[in-house]
């Protein structure tokens, strides 16, 4: 079984300029996660989709980032313009039903981004 | 808001050495995973715990889940350079499905 794609692996750009991650989930995969990782932290949760729809995007700077699942399948990251703090690793992950606590995420192996 | 906090930080130890790392979290704990994530990379699953008293083995490591105490350890048996990398707890949030993290621990097995 195929594990999740993301892709670019590492992408550089100057601040102010935009840039966009793909993800694609686990076949089947009804929920997609899209997570910041930055430097010595934990992931932090960005936005959540069950489908085509979004279940959680609290922690999403709606200003400059957005995202979209348009076919319930694979998902784009864009962030417009960059900042220095956005120089993290951007992190997809998807799991079945998104539902139940015990549901096993399974993650990509993530974009690196440095904004200059 | 709940959080889990991991230690240590960070642990270097020698080849054939055993090792602990602990995950405690601020609230109850309905489910805990843990993974492992080399430098800049992505996430990989090693064992989720659902219950108190639980305990769930792969290979050489070990990890239990203490429901009272809010808190979980992996345990890692004779260890190798390849067991290098940073390790995560992760959890559902109380009454929600989303995941918190730990801020990791780093571990550096010396040949």
């Amino acid at each position: 079984e195929a594990g999740v794609a993301q892709s670019p692996r590492y992408k550089i750009i100057e601040k102010r300029q935009s840039v966009a991650f793909w993800c694609n989930p686990i076949s089947g995969h009804a929920t997609l996660y899209w997570y910041q990782q930055i430097l010595g932290q934990g992931p932090k949760l960005l936005i959540q989709f069950q489908n085509n729809g979004v279940v959680d995007d609290s922690q999403l700077p709606k200003d400059r980032f957005s995202a979209e699942r348009l076919k319930g399948v694979d998902s784009t990251l864009k962030i417009q313009p960059a900042k220095l703090e956005d120089s993290a690793v951007y992190l997809c992950a998807s799991s079945t039903t998104g539902q139940g606590n015990t549901e096993t995420q399974y993650f990509g192996p993530g974009t690196r981004l440095l904004v200059l | 808001s709940q959080e889990l906090e991991q230690s240590p930080q960070s642990l270097i130890v020698q080849e054939g050495k055993n090792l602990t790392i602990n995950c405690t979290s601020s609230k109850t704990l309905y489910g805990l995973y843990w993974y492992k994530q080399k430098y800049g990379e992505g996430l990989i699953f090693l064992m989720m715990l659902q219950k108190g008293g639980e305990e769930k083995s792969h290979e050489k490591i070990t990890a239990k889940l203490d429901e009272k105490k809010q808190q979980s350890s992996l345990h890692i048996t004779a260890s190798q350079p390849s067991h290098a990398g940073i390790y995560l707890c992760g959890a559902p949030t109380s009454g929600t499905y989303k995941y918190i993290f730990g801020t990791g621990t780093r571990l550096k097995v010396l040949a």
